[in-house]
């Protein structure tokens, strides 16, 4: 089936700091491939998507590149904010068919100054 | 404002009890979905329903009912509460794929619950 795995932390970084945070899916076909992000006590909001191969998402300073050969896409930002302090979470949504949203288990990301 | 209305925004409930969540979107997406999002558990998606008058089940499917007798509104019914089922429930919608930059679920800002 459809799953997404991705990295869990919690992690902790000093303002400025590079930001990784790892995806990798498995999926029949070809799906499209999110970003969400959640912050405090607000619902999710779409950070970024690609929905083919070597598509670049990017929004905000953060972007992820969609590579079918790895099955991977993976999140970076050069340089976090305190105000991107939230908790992250990859997902995939397959074409056609149901199209249901299949969600990694979210990574919580602090930022300090 | 254009998006996803959930109600009520916080509910404590008896074990035992029944309730509905009550979820409308007005941007006449075909595609609604219900999740739970619980600590280290991400999230996990209830029932979804491709369009008026068809729902499925998702992952965790048990002591909730749909139903979607309209495009607008998407309501999970609990049965019988139980504590188990004390968690955050979101709300989501989207537009059918096939193309173009309707891929993205539009999600509402939650309900959290609480079973006692």
């Amino acid at each position: 089936g459809n799953s997404v795995t991705q990295m869990e932390g919690p992690v902790t970084l000093s303002e400025e700091a590079f930001l990784t945070i790892n995806c990798t899916y498995t999926a029949t076909g070809y799906p499209s491939l999110f970003w969400y992000v959640q912050y405090p006590g607000e619902g999710l909001q779409l950070l970024l998507k690609a929905t083919k191969a070597d598509d670049k998402g990017s929004n905000k300073g953060f972007e992820a590149t969609y590579r079918k050969e790895t099955t991977s896409f993976h999140l970076e930002k050069g340089s976090v904010q305190v105000s991107d302090s939230a908790v992250y979470f990859c997902a995939l949504r397959r074409k056609g068919g149901s199209e249901k949203l299949v969600f990694g288990k979210g990574m919580k990301l602090t930022v300090n100054p | 404002n254009a998006g996803v209305t959930q109600t009520p925004k916080f509910q404590v409930l008896k074990t035992g009890q029944s309730m509905t969540l009550q979820c409308a979107q007005d941007m006449n997406h075909e595609y609604m979905s219900w999740y739970r999002q619980d600590p280290g558990m991400g999230l996990r998606l209830i029932h979804y329903s491709v369009g008026a008058g068809i729902t499925d089940q998702g992952e965790v499917p048990n002591g909730y009912n749909v139903s979607r007798s309209t495009t607008e509104d998407f309501p999970l019914r609990l049965l019988s509460a139980a504590p188990s089922q004390t968690s955050v429930y979101f709300c989501a919608s989207s537009a059918a794929g096939g193309g173009g930059p309707n891929y993205g679920y539009t999600f509402g800002s939650g309900t959290r619950l609480t079973v006692v």
